[in-house]
């Protein structure tokens, strides 16, 4: 069972740089999410999208793009990357948008930007 | 928007005691869904407990049960037993459809 994979684990970036953290899932869920966490504030939507196809902007959109190919994957891309953008990210996904739908996390990356 | 508070920014709790984490919550809506993560040291987050607010009782998982008072907009997770691998950060969050909304956390520390 690989439920929800990210890579990289760790990236260095310097500022002005750009780069995609790649995120997969199999368990065929419809709904996935970016969140970034950051001490003291708990976990922040970045963006999410609730099928192949379809995307929107959470609350921490800017400086960040998604797309949504397929069901299984949900890359985020850091446009031009900035030091406020040093974080955790963590992907999520969720068999639907429904009360009871817990949401499943891959395992993080850690992005310092310099 | 939907609100979590935790005011607890840090526990500690002698190994094999109980344990209560505060979470509050501030919302209109009728309906909506109630959860607990953990975050260990090694950054994962692994779904712990979930409470719907039609719920008639109080949700348990194992050494997890969840303290629902919805008059009071609280939803206070309770380990009970604590073991030395209980140590680690735990959010409380509320579901909203298109976002799951989190509160900033408390960490937890067992001594043994």
């Amino acid at each position: 069972n690989a439920g929800v994979t990210q890579t990289p684990k760790f990236q260095v970036l310097k500022t002005g740089q750009s780069m995609t953290l790649q995120c997969a899932q199999d368990m065929n869920h419809e709904y996935m999410s970016w969140y970034r966490q950051d001490p003291g504030m708990g976990l922040r939507l970045i963006h999410y999208s609730v099928g192949a196809g379809i995307t929107d902007q959470g609350e921490v959109p800017n400086g960040y793009n998604v797309s949504r190919s397929t069901t299984e994957d949900f890359p985020l891309r850091l446009l031009s990357a900035a030091p406020s953008q040093t974080s955790v990210y963590f992907c999520a996904s969720s068999y639907g948008t429904g009360n009871n739908s817990p949401l499943h996390f891959g395992n993080g990356t850690r992005l310092t930007v310099t | 928007a939907q609100k979590i508070t935790q005011t607890q920014p840090g526990m500690f709790v002698q190994e094999k005691e109980a344990v209560t984490l505060d979470c509050t919550y501030d919302t209109s809506d009728p309906s909506y869904g109630l959860f607990w993560y953990k975050q260990p040291s090694s950054g994962e987050m692994i779904f712990l407990i979930y409470q719907g607010s039609y719920d008639q009782q109080n949700a348990t998982e194992g050494r997890y049960s969840l303290n629902f008072q919805k008059a009071r907009k609280s939803a206070n997770l309770v380990i009970s037993a604590s073991q030395l691998g209980d140590s680690a950060m735990y959010f409380c969050a509320m579901r909203e459809p298109l976002n799951m909304r989190f509160g900033a956390g408390t960490r937890l520390t067992v001594k043994p």
